[in-house]
């Protein structure tokens, strides 16, 4: 069973900028969240979609926004980038969300010059 | 569910010792209490999932306790072993926000 395949695996990119991020879900699983780590800051909730659907967002401004496709595949946007937005962006996939189990990609580490 | 809490930040201990983290979250519209390891360069892990005040889950040396009414949750590494070192998160999921928060993880180094 293929696990959660995020693209890029790096990325560097321009103060100004903007940047989309992909994640595959594990087959079967609707659900898809996504969550920034800084250093000291642990994991900060994104956004999760399911089925297409934007279900919950996190405290990010609007320059952070995502998108759900038929086939449960998730992209993520970072529009106007800013060097705070410098860190691993990881999603998640399960099959109902915060109930059950999360399965991690690998991450995309972005950094921004 | 608006905040999680570990503690201790890092736990430096001795290959064999018996160690214990601390999770603890808001008790109000809980709906399942989860726990990962995270390994350098690798993905977190799901170790256990826990939804019912009292639930007590076991993966080998691994064990967890959920106190749902008080709002914290314990893991336990008996006779830790190197490979144990990872940072270890857990993580909450309350109706109110149907939002997963993560705690900023307790990071474990054992010493052979």
């Amino acid at each position: 069973k293929a696990g959660v395949t995020q693209t890029p695996r790096y990325l560097i990119k321009t103060r100004g900028q903007q940047v989309t991020l992909s994640c595959s879900p594990i087959s079967g699983h609707r659900s898809v969240s996504w969550y920034q780590q800084t250093p000291g800051q642990g994991l900060q909730f994104l956004f999760e979609y399911f089925s297409e659907t934007q279900r919950n967002k996190g405290n990010f401004p609007g320059r952070f926004s995502g998108r759900q496709f038929s086939n449960s595949r998730s992209e993520m946007n970072v529009s106007t980038l800013e060097l705070g937005d410098s860190a691993l962006y990881l999603c998640a996939s399960s099959k109902t969300g915060g109930r059950g189990e999360a399965f991690f990609g690998q991450g995309t580490r972005l950094t921004v010059v | 569910i608006l905040n999680v809490e570990q503690s201790p930040q890092s736990l430096h201990v001795q290959e064999g010792d018996s160690t214990n983290f601390t999770c603890s979250f808001p008790s109000s519209n809980f709906y399942a209490l989860h726990w990962y390891r995270w390994e350098t360069a690798k993905s977190p892990e799901a170790l256990f999932v826990m939804t019912l005040n009292g639930d007590e889950k076991k993966k080998g040396r691994i064990s967890a306790t959920l106190n749902t009414k008080e709002g914290y949750s314990y893991l336990y590494i008996k006779g830790s072993q190197p490979e144990d070192s990872a940072t270890y998160l857990c993580a909450a999921y309350g109706g109110a926000t149907n939002k997963l928060i993560f705690g900023t993880g307790t990071l474990l180094a054992v010493q052979p």
